[in-house]
Parts: C-alpha cells; structure tokens; sequence
C-alpha cells in the first residue's frame, strides 16, 4: 500500500493563477479530508468528505474547491491563488470509525508571490 | 479564540532529560484528544484519549487526559534526539466527520 499519495511536492504560482493539488489513497477509506499548515500554527481544515459525491466546507474553504469523483481521489483546486494561500497543504484519510486515526499524505508546499 | 491550545510552543533540552508537554481544549462535544508527532513531513498518530485518568503509553511516551480540567499532557522520559519534532495536539468533536481541531504544536528540539 503507498497509503495517502500527493502532488505534486512543490509549486510555486503567480497571483491570479490556478492550480489543482492531486490526492489519492489505496487505503480505500471513505472519510478523506484537506489540511493547511501555516508557519507556527496547526493545521486547519479547508474541506472534507465523507464518500463520493460528498464534500462539506471545513474551517477555512475560501479560496479553494474540492470534488470527490471516487472513493480514492480528493483533488483541491485553488482557482485564482492570493499570496495569503501560501502554506504546506496536507490530504488525509481515515475509515469512517476511525476519524481519530487519520493518515496523512507528505504534502504540498506551495508559494503564490 | 483557539480551540486547542499547546503549550509551551517551543522547548529546547538535552538528550536523557523528560519533558511534558500540555494541550488544553474547549470544544462543544468532545469525543477524544489526539496526539500527533510530526517531523519533517506529514503528522503520524501516536495516541487517542477518551478517558479521564486512564495512561496510555508507548515506550518512553505516556500521554494522560484529565476530563475535568479539560487538558491533556504527553510525557516523554530518557529524551533522544529522534524526538525531536512537532507534537500536535487535536480535538474529535461528537457527530463529525469533519475532521480534527489542531492545536498550533509545540516544536521539541532535543540537543545532543
């Protein structure tokens, strides 16, 4: 099992930019989430679901979209980058009995200057 | 105002000594506290608490919830320098799929 996989590793983009982070696990968890980790702070919860065909805001979802076409896929899509979207972007996943043991994917660092 | 609250936010000791570090919380619903370690990549899951008072332990870590005082502490004895990382505390909430409420961590750096 490769377990929670991301891309890509790095990314820089200019403003105004678009981007989609990849995630797929093999896992097949039905609960699958998005994280953003900022210098100094914990990570925050941009988006969820639950299964596919369903996804449901996190803490901070502006600025981003997500879709959830089958159960292995999670991608993030950020439409027009701003510099405050600059962070270490985690997908995770876990069973649904198991949202305390979530498995997390290596992440994305993205810069948007 | 922060969920999940770490402290300290960073810590700086020597190789064999113990360390505690504290995690307190104020959600609506509880269900458990994790503790995460995370180096240099993603958070891997070191424990889940529900119950007050009842030590779950892993080697030199131990880590004990205190439901009244709504806090939780992780102890780490004989401290080496592969302990050096990120902990992270997080917060399950009753009725959510919607993941885990993380504290900011506190950065340990074990010197040699």
């Amino acid at each position: 099992n490769a377990g929670v996989t991301q891309t890509p590793k790095f990314r820089i983009l200019k403003i105004g930019q678009s981007m989609t982070l990849q995630c797929t696990q093999d896992m097949n968890h039905n609960y699958m989430y998005w994280y953003r980790q900022d210098p100094g702070m914990g990570l925050k919860l941009i988006y969820y679901s639950v299964g596919a065909g369903i996804t449901d805001k996190g803490e901070v979802p502006n600025g981003y979209n997500v879709s959830r076409s089958t159960t292995e896929d999670f991608p993030l899509r950020l439409e027009l980058a701003a510099p405050s979207q600059t962070s270490v972007y985690f997908c995770a996943s876990s069973l649904p009995s198991r949202v305390h043991e979530q498995y997390f994917g290596p992440g994305t660092r993205l810069t948007v200057t | 105002e922060d969920k999940v609250v770490q402290s300290p936010l960073s810590l700086v000791v020597h190789e064999g000594d113990t360390v505690t570090l504290n995690c307190s919380y104020e959600v609506t619903n509880f269900r458990s506290l994790l503790w995460y370690k995370q180096e240099k990549k993603a958070p891997t899951f070191l424990f889940m608490l529900t119950s007050s008072g009842i030590e779950k332990k892993s080697g030199r870590l131990s880590s004990i919830l205190d439901k009244k005082e709504l806090s939780s502490i992780l102890n780490i004895t004989a401290t080496q320098t592969g302990d050096s990382a990120i902990y992270l505390c997080a917060v399950e909430e009753k009725g959510g799929a919607d993941g885990l409420t993380f504290g900011k961590g506190t950065h340990l750096i074990i010197q040699p």
